[in-house]
Formats: C-alpha cells, structure tokens, sequence
C-alpha cells in the first residue's frame, strides 16, 4: 500500500514562529503536493514538485515555501506563521505517469496559529 | 487555467434515494485526468476513480456510476440507493498533463456535502 506521511498531526504555533510540516512517501512517486482544506473552499493547491529541487506554485503560494531535497521528502515551511494560516494541511503524492497518477494523500495536519 | 466547479455545497437525501453530484471543469490541455474523491467523516481522502480526456466510457462499479462528457466540461457522479454510510464530502478533481507527458498540476473542487439520512 502507498503510504503518505505527514510528521505531524496536530500543531498549535505562535504568530510569527516558523513552522515546519514535513511529509514523506514511500513509493518513489515523482509528484508531491501541500493542499490547504477549509470549509466551503475544498482543497486548495500551496506548492507542487515533480522531481528532487524542482518546485512550482499552486493557487494560494503566499506565505509559503517548499524545500524538496530527497525524492520521497517534501517539505512546507509557513516563515512567519499567521492567524490567517490555521488549518488543515494535506500532502500527496503521485506518479507522473498518466496512467498511474492517482493522488495519495497523508491523514493531514491540523494547524493552529494563536 | 484550470478549474473545477461543484456548484452543490450540500445535498441531503433520504437512504434509497438516487443522487447525482455535478462536476464542470475548464482546462486548455487536450490531455488530461479527472478524479472523484470521497471524504467521510473520519477525515481520509478516498480515491473513487481516475478517467483520462480520451476516455469518454461512462463507468459503473457497484452503486457508484460516472458520467463524462468532454462537449459539456463536466464529470458527474450518480449513487444510486444511497446509504448511510455514503454521507460524506465529496471532491472532484482535475490534472493537467505535465511537461513529461503524465499526470502533473491537480487542483480540486470545493467539495459537496453528502447527508444521507436513515
């Protein structure tokens, strides 16, 4: 079974503070993904990557960075974390072959800013 | 750009009812992937299926059925005798073909809220 893991699951952070959310996948899939889930908004795309290094923006990348260092590992980094920022964090990942990329998601973060 | 609409936020129907949950996208790629996803309450996203644009057989797997027609943009998804256990959010989702050819950018819908009640 693919796995996707998400570090954390629940996170209460300051204003302010860096946050880190880390993620990793476990079959060698080639694309990665940070979605935001809000009520009423679905799932909204942060930042995507199909290979090691390579990044690009989704729909919502402001205050956001990403850092993908290592295939399996993709990382979302929120550099001064904000109230604006509490939710729920998804990461997935996929095959970028056309007839394998179905998205696997991890359980989710849920963040809190105060 | 790409774009996913699922303009129900919320359906509730009474069990053994049919129900459909609509789906419109807008893309300019001649290739691309279409998703449904369920959410149930306990939180975990659930892949239902996976169709490419080249593909326009309508699909059955049990009580779940899926609609795909390229000359209106949309991808609909029918339950038919829906029960209890189907209440949950459901996502419709669009993936653009990438620069190596698969499955790349996938964004989602805002979800419709399934409540099927005994």
């Amino acid at each position: 079974d693919v796995k996707v893991t998400q570090s954390s699951r629940y996170l209460v952070k300051r204003t302010g503070e860096k946050v880190f959310l880390e993620c990793v996948q476990d079959m060698d899939h080639e694309n990665m993904f940070w979605y935001r889930q809000d009520p009423g908004l679905g799932l909204r795309l942060i930042y995507f990557s199909y290979d090691v290094k390579m990044k690009e923006k989704g729909d919502i990348p402001e205050g956001y960075s990403v850092s993908r260092e290592k295939k399996e590992r993709f990382s979302l980094i929120l550099e001064s974390a904000s109230t604006n920022q509490t939710s729920m964090y998804l990461c997935a990942s996929s095959f970028y072959v056309g007839g394998r990329n179905t998205i696997y998601f991890g359980e989710g973060s849920w963040l809190t800013v105060v | 750009a790409q774009k996913v609409t699922q303009a129900q936020t919320e359906i509730s129907v009474v069990e053994k009812e049919d129900v459909t949950l609509d789906c419109v996208y807008e893309t300019r790629d001649t290739t691309y992937y279409l998703f449904w996803y369920k959410q149930p309450p306990s939180g975990e996203l659930v892949f239902l299926i996976r169709r490419n644009s080249f593909d326009e057989q309508n699909e059955i797997s049990g009580r779940y059925s899926w609609n795909f027609q390229k000359s209106t943009s949309s991808f609909n998804f029918t339950i038919t005798a829906s029960q209890v256990v189907d209440s949950a959010v459901y996502f419709c989702a669009l993936s653009d073909n990438g620069p190596r050819g698969g499955g790349f950018k996938t964004i989602f819908g805002a979800g419709t809220r399934l409540f099927v009640k005994a």
